[in-house]
């Protein structure tokens, strides 16, 4: 199975920082891997998928990158709606898995 | 506005069987795979399983956690995603969301459409 491991598992950052959060695949995955976010108490929701192409709707201030075993999600600028868990996952092969999460908090 | 939207939780005790439904609306069922992933209370997210669609003859793929327990099936007549869930364990108390995989990066399916969930909690 592909282990995915995400890093930080939590940071804390202000409005109108640039946040970026890593996502590290066991084995090499190509680039098939999604970025979801998921606020309290809501439904995740996609942002990213083939590492790097923005779901339509979701903000460029979002953005992914990486591609075999290392990726990234940026945040350019956070906003007040930003704060949430971001979620990787890759969807190279079975069983698909998710990363642990990172939470991103307001400092 | 493409909807899932699942029902079916409850409380049931260790060794117990729950049957749990989605339903989709607002896009072509049947071309899709399907998902379910589940989230304990308070954790990260758990992929369960996927089955795809006709032209792949329904087939179904499954987490350790869960295979031999339970089983994902479909009826595209129906707009309709299943989740026969057996020998159910403490550990299986999670929110259980039903999901379109909808986004095809040659031809791997990635999870897209969310429903709201439906809570199954497994306890003495």
């Amino acid at each position: 199975d592909i282990q995915m491991t995400q890093s930080p598992s939590s940071l804390s950052a202000s409005v109108g920082d640039r946040v970026t959060i890593t996502c590290r695949a066991s084995q090499g995955i190509n680039n098939y891997l999604v970025w979801f976010q998921q606020k309290p108490g809501k439904v995740p929701e996609l942002l990213i998928y083939a590492a790097s192409t923005l779901q339509s709707g979701v903000p460029s201030r979002f953005s992914g990158s990486g591609s075999g075993t290392d990726f990234t999600l940026t945040i350019s600028s956070l906003q007040p709606e930003d704060f949430a868990t971001y979620y990787c996952q890759h969807y190279n092969s079975y069983p698909l898995t998710f990363g642990g999460g990172t939470k991103v908090e307001i400092k | 506005e493409v909807q899932l939207v699942e029902s079916g939780g409850g409380s049931v005790q260790p060794g117990g069987s729950l049957r749990l439904s989605c339903a989709a609306s607002e896009f072509t069922f049947s071309d899709h795979y399907m998902d379910w992933v589940r989230q304990a209370p308070g954790k990260g997210l758990e992929w369960v399983g996927r089955i795809r669609n006709k032209a792949r003859s329904y087939t179904t793929e499954y987490a350790a956690s869960v295979k031999g327990r339970f089983t994902i099936s479909r009826d595209d007549s129906k707009n309709s995603l299943y989740l026969q869930m057996n020998s159910l364990e403490t550990e299986d108390t999670a929110v259980y969301y039903c999901i379109r995989a909808g986004v095809i990066t040659r031809g791997k399916s990635a999870m897209d459409v969310w429903g709201q969930g439906t809570t199954v909690t497994v306890s003495s």
